[in-house]
């Protein structure tokens, strides 16, 4: 199985500071990586998918980039209602696996 | 608008069972692969098991093979999960998710379902 390791697991932050959360892969998975957005008591919320390509109605604030084990999600200007726990997850092989979460604070 | 409504969760006992249910609507369900994802108390999320959009082709996590099943009725825009011999560490919200196919993102969420086993 492919591991996904998130880092750091919490930050906290201020509103309009720029954070960046990172996700290694166990192996190279290209470009295969997703990220998910969780706010407290609520599902999962689809990002970003194949590292940088942002869903329908997700803020440009948000961004994503990397290649085979080494990716980034980096919000430009961090806003009140970001803060949530952010999942990578790797669609590459099977099984599909989720890294351990970044809880955003603010 | 896409909506996915589990239900059927809660409290069993160890080795017990459980059959869970997710109601689909607002979209074309035949079109879509289904998965089911749990998240345990204060933990992350671990994908289950998926099933393609006719049903064909299924594929498990090592965790659940073995105990759990799923099933579809598209038909009835219904998907399914059995869970038999329940373990304490199965204790979770259990989420149903749409994707285009296998390998593709989860794109919808259900609201979640808790499942608890305990004694």
């Amino acid at each position: 199985d492919i591991h996904m390791t998130q880092s750091p697991s919490s930050l906290s932050a201020s509103v309009g500071d720029r954070v960046t959360i990172t996700c290694r892969a166990s192996q190279s998975i290209s470009s295969y990586l997703n990220w998910y957005q969780q706010k407290p008591g609520m599902a999962p919320k689809f990002l970003i998918h194949t590292a940088s390509t942002l869903q329908s109605g997700v803020p440009s604030r948000f961004s994503g980039g990397g290649f085979g084990t080494d990716f980034t999600l980096t919000i430009s200007s961090l806003q009140p209602e970001d803060s949530a726990t952010y999942y990578c997850q790797q669609s590459y092989s099977n099984p599909v696996t989720f890294g351990g979460g970044t809880k955003v604070e603010i | 608008q896409v909506q996915l409504v589990e239900s059927g969760g809660g409290l069993v006992k160890p080795g017990g069972s459980l059959r869970l249910s997710c109601a689909a609507s607002g979209f074309t369900f035949s079109d879509y692969s289904v998965s089911w994802i749990r998240q345990a108390p204060g933990k992350g999320l671990e994908w289950l098991s998926y099933i393609s959009s006719t049903g064909g082709t299924t594929f498990y996590g090592a965790s659940v093979k073995g105990r759990f099943t799923i099933s579809r009725d598209n038909a009835k825009n219904s998907l399914f999960l059995q869970m038999n011999s329940l373990r304490t560490e199965d204790t979770a919200v259990y989420y149903c998710t749409t994707s285009l196919d296998w390998l593709l993102p989860f794109d919808s969420w259900g609201q979640g379902t808790l499942v608890t086993v305990s004694s």
